[in-house]
């Protein structure tokens, strides 16, 4: 069955920077797009970016431009997200997704279990 | 601020009928497809409807999505107790390249 499986919660003081990884399994890795979300406690769901697992492209959502990239290791089917930076309004829940459609009609099948990021001086 | 635009919270009584919106624009709702998703206290968002219509084998024909022009919508019939959570709309937006959200709707059921 399909799995994301993501790494443990990280602390972090203001200014580090994160790197966050996302491992799959149970489907073929270079035909699904893998994206990135994040919830801030109490908040709503925000898209962070995605990228395409065959040739490594990014899209990424403004707001984390020039912060942000996206990375993705074949051999081992684990996509990472790095955020730079970091400062306390980059506390929140991080989740990785597939992309069901294998092209970019957006929508998630499969989700990590999120990883709990706290920045904190 | 979401680029998608959905009521904050609705409710309604068990085994009633709930309607919650997303608007959107020409670039995202307009020119792509809808997705939509619940998402339990504690828990990952779940995938409840996509392209614009459509549901996974496990999601009660309870919920149905719809779409016309700029705006799509979820409706939840019969509800129960066990639908109270916070729904999302989602899809692309084909003049940004970026994936954009709603900002949730709070559903209760009275």
């Amino acid at each position: 069955q399909v799995q994301l499986v993501q790494s443990g919660a990280e602390v972090k003081k203001p200014g580090a920077s994160v790197k966050l990884s996302c491992k799959t399994s149970g489907y073929t890795f270079t035909s699904y797009y893998v994206h990135w979300f994040r919830q801030a406690p109490g908040q709503g769901l925000e898209w962070l970016g995605e990228i395409r697992p065959w040739g490594g492209s990014t899209n990424y959502a403004e707001k984390f431009q020039g912060r942000i990239t996206l990375t993705r290791d074949t051999s081992t089917t684990t996509v990472y997200m790095q955020l730079n930076s970091l400062d306390s309004e980059d506390t929140a829940l991080y989740y990785c997704a597939r992309d069901g459609s294998g092209t970019l009609h957006f929508w998630f099948d499969s989700w990590g279990q999120g990883t709990l990021v706290t920045v904190s001086s | 601020q979401s680029v998608l635009t959905q009521p904050p919270s609705m409710s309604a009584a068990p085994g009633q009928k709930v309607t919650i919106s997303c608007s959107g624009s020409s670039s995202n709702i307009g020119d792509n497809f809808v997705s939509w998703y619940q998402q339990l206290p504690g828990t990952a968002p779940k995938l409840l409807i996509y392209d614009n219509t459509e549901r996974p084998s496990d999601i009660p024909d309870r919920f149905s999505g719809s779409k016309s022009g700029t705006s799509a919508s979820l409706a939840i019939t019969g509800l129960q107790t066990g639908d109270e959570a916070d729904y999302y709309c989602g899809t692309w937006d084909s003049s940004l390249n970026i994936g954009v959200l709603g900002g949730g709707t709070r559903v209760t059921v009275l």
